[in-house]
């Protein structure tokens, strides 16, 4: 079954951008993921789909701030314009027939 | 809207039962497959069931098979899970989802928090 790996912590500065890494074991590298987000104290919310082209869907309401973009396993959430409600935790999930997964998630704290 | 909204959590003895509930509204229930994740204290999120739309189908974690059940009421617009025999360690809010198939998991309700403890 494929296995996410997430770095467990980020950090940027206000206004500034970041790009958190999301990384799809070895022989799943062509799955669709999803990026979550969930805020201190909240239920999860999900950001978008993100293929291995690149392309990705948003969710509604979802701000213009945050895109997706893939390299090879590895699959990419950017933040531009980093604002203080942006500081969260994010988790990407795959799945397949059998199962469902979540990365371990990263947790992103804004200076 | 799409409202997802758990209830059924509580305080419960190791090797007790609980039955947790998500009702559904703003969408077609029986069109989705609908989930079950977990998320222990300051931990991360953790898949628990998935039931197709049919409620036929289901699948499940290792850690929870066997002692989970998973189940849906279409007419009801209701989600279920069945827990059994807990352990201290299903301790953990427990969220529903759903999916249009093999896809993300789009919406999420709020959360119903689980206590396995003596």
């Amino acid at each position: 079954q494929p296995v996410l790996t997430q770095s467990s912590s980020a950090s940027a500065s206000l206004g500034s951008s970041v790009k958190l890494t999301c990384t799809l074991s070895s022989g799943h590298s062509s799955y669709i993921i999803a990026w979550h987000q969930q805020q201190p104290g909240k239920a999860p919310r999900s950001l978008m789909k993100l293929a291995g082209t690149g392309t990705y869907n948003k969710g509604s309401g979802v701000p213009e701030r945050f895109s997706g973009s893939s390299s090879g396993a590895d699959r990419y959430l950017t933040i531009s314009n980093l604002q203080f409600g942006d500081e969260a935790d994010y988790y990407c999930e795959t799945w397949d027939s059998n199962t469902r997964v979540f990365g371990g998630g990263t947790k992103l704290t804004v200076l | 809207e799409v409202q997802l909204v758990e209830s059924g959590g509580g305080l419960v003895q190791p090797g007790g039962s609980l039955r947790l509930s998500c009702a559904a509204s703003g969408f077609t229930f029986s069109s989705y497959w609908m989930h079950w994740v977990r998320q222990a204290p300051g931990k991360g999120l953790v898949w628990v069931s998935r039931v197709n739309s049919d409620g036929i189908t289901t699948i499940y974690a290792d850690s929870v098979k066997g002692r989970f059940t998973i189940s849906r009421d279409n007419a009801k617009n209701t989600l279920y899970l069945q827990m059994n025999s807990l352990r201290v360690e299903d301790t953990a809010v427990y969220y529903c989802g759903r999916s249009s198939g093999y896809d993300r998991i789009d919406y999420w309700g709020q959360g119903t928090l689980v206590t396995v403890s003596s």
